[in-house]
């Protein structure tokens, strides 16, 4: 079994629906991250958090909301998804560095 | 802004040639590095960290670091066709104890059989 889960792997959803993408991980780290990826740019961090009490927004955190329900799990919502936010998102942990990656959930929105 | 900058490419080596990629910073603060391969559609993973200047090899692998002029690379020797992915650099964004890294938009690098 893999390390840091992400579900759903892919997901097609319409404009203004609430999406939730979850992340699991078994690798006991502290410290989840959620970043989105789109074509030709680099990873975009999104939340973070380094234990369930202690969550920060990070560059792109506008639109997004997360959830951490426990060491082990890190929820990124969209409440009203909107089509620029068709991109490839990622889960990872660390304990310190380095970063470790899920395997991605392919969202597009219509 | 701190950024990370990288040569999108693709960057085109023969098979058995020696491919470099580089990686520039703009935060003298910053103290670790990474060099992350990515294959299309898949996730980021790590192929090499390093947190001083000079060299550090690992396999077909070698990292350089220059922190007096903010850069470090990535060399791989005897490339293989399955060296063909896309390449990201990550910096750490310095001062922090937060481990937030700071990601170049990556290299596509393509070795030709």
């Amino acid at each position: 079994d893999a390390d840091v889960t992400q579900t759903p792997r892919n997901r097609i959803t319409k404009t203004g629906k609430r999406i939730m993408l979850e992340c699991s991980q078994t690798k006991g780290h502290d410290r989840m991250y959620w970043y989105r990826q789109d074509p030709g740019l680099g990873l975009q961090l999104i939340y973070y958090s380094f234990d369930v009490k202690d969550i920060n927004k990070g560059e792109i955190s506008d639109g997004y909301s997360v959830s951490r329900q426990a060491q082990a799990k890190f929820s990124l919502s969209l409440e009203s998804a909107i089509p620029n936010q068709t991109a490839l998102y990622f889960c990872a942990t660390s304990d310190s560095q380095p970063q470790h990656f899920g395997d991605g959930t392919r969202l597009s929105i219509l | 802004q701190k950024e990370v900058e990288q040569n999108s490419g693709p960057l085109s080596v023969p098979e058995g040639a020696i491919a470099s990629l580089n990686c520039t910073y703009s935060d003298r603060g910053s103290q670790s590095f990474f060099w992350y391969r990515q294959y299309s559609g898949k996730s980021p993973e790590l192929i090499m960290s390093i947190y001083s200047n000079g060299d550090k090899e690992d396999g077909r692998f070698t990292a350089q670091l220059n922190k007096a002029s903010q850069y470090v690379s990535l060399l791989i020797r005897d490339s293989q066709p399955s060296d063909s992915a896309t390449y990201l650099c990550a910096v750490d964004l310095a001062g922090g104890s937060n481990y937030q890294l700071i990601w170049g938009a990556g290299t596509k690098l393509i070795i030709k059989p």
